[in-house]
């Protein structure tokens, strides 16, 4: 079952331009993660942030949890052709054997 | 430098043959899991294993088996009663707690001729 939802589904964007997708998701969730999948590759973690954060960064990248909304967002700041490429949000849920649940993705296009 | 390998990269299946994909890290870790990805659907959990000698069902288990006999190795076999097995087959594997990230393999591309 899809704990999480991005939004949108697909995204182009101007290099150079900021590119934010979000995430929503229905359970409590331990954690939340973003992976960033290049075309016929694998997935890549980007960045996870727990239930008990609001803001994280790393390098251009910002995420943020708004647990009250049950949602996420990613920011990619000042954004190059390389970023073209699907991202997945994923939750891990609160209980005792829960694993981590994948969205179905965004497809980023960054025109150079 | 570590990581998972997964082979092969690309794998033709004819119809009522049972395939097996291998997978292995070096990173030390726990746990290994089996995802299967199909355009659309995002990534869904077929197996996983916490601990050697053990696993369990994910999601979609049916038609699919794996075996834990050492640390490093996790081998998914896709056999004939996987009625729909044409998919890209991400492996991916934790240090075991849930509050750290995956790392995954490159992936198999799994088409039934």
């Amino acid at each position: 079952s899809q704990q999480g939802e991005e939004d949108p589904q697909a995204l182009s964007i101007q290099e150079g331009e900021n590119a934010t997708m979000n995430c929503s998701y229905k359970t409590s969730i331990n954690n939340l993660q973003w992976y960033r999948q290049n075309s016929g590759r694998g997935l890549v973690h980007l960045i996870l942030i727990r239930s008990n954060e609001r803001e994280k960064h790393s390098g251009r990248l910002r995420v943020t949890l708004d647990t009250s909304k049950k949602s996420s967002s990613l920011l990619i700041t000042a954004s190059r052709a390389a970023d073209t490429a699907s991202y997945f949000c994923a939750t891990v849920t609160t209980g005792a054997n829960s694993k981590l649940t994948f969205g179905k993705g965004i497809t980023l296009s960054v025109r150079p | 430098d570590g990581g998972i390998t997964q082979s092969p990269k690309y794998l033709f299946r004819k119809e009522g043959q049972n395939v097996t994909l291998s997978c292995e890290q070096n990173l030390n870790h726990d746990a290994m899991y089996w995802y299967r990805q199909d355009p659309g659907q995002g990534l869904r959990l077929i197996y996983y294993s916490q601990i050697v000698n053990d696993f369990q069902k994910g999601d979609i288990a049916e038609g699919y088996s794996v075996s834990r006999e050492k640390k490093e190795s996790f081998p998914l076999t896709v056999t004939s009663a996987q009625k729909n097995p044409t998919a890209f087959y991400l492996c991916a594997s934790s240090i075991g707690d849930r509050l750290y990230g995956y790392t995954f393999g490159s992936g198999t591309r799994l088409t039934v001729v």
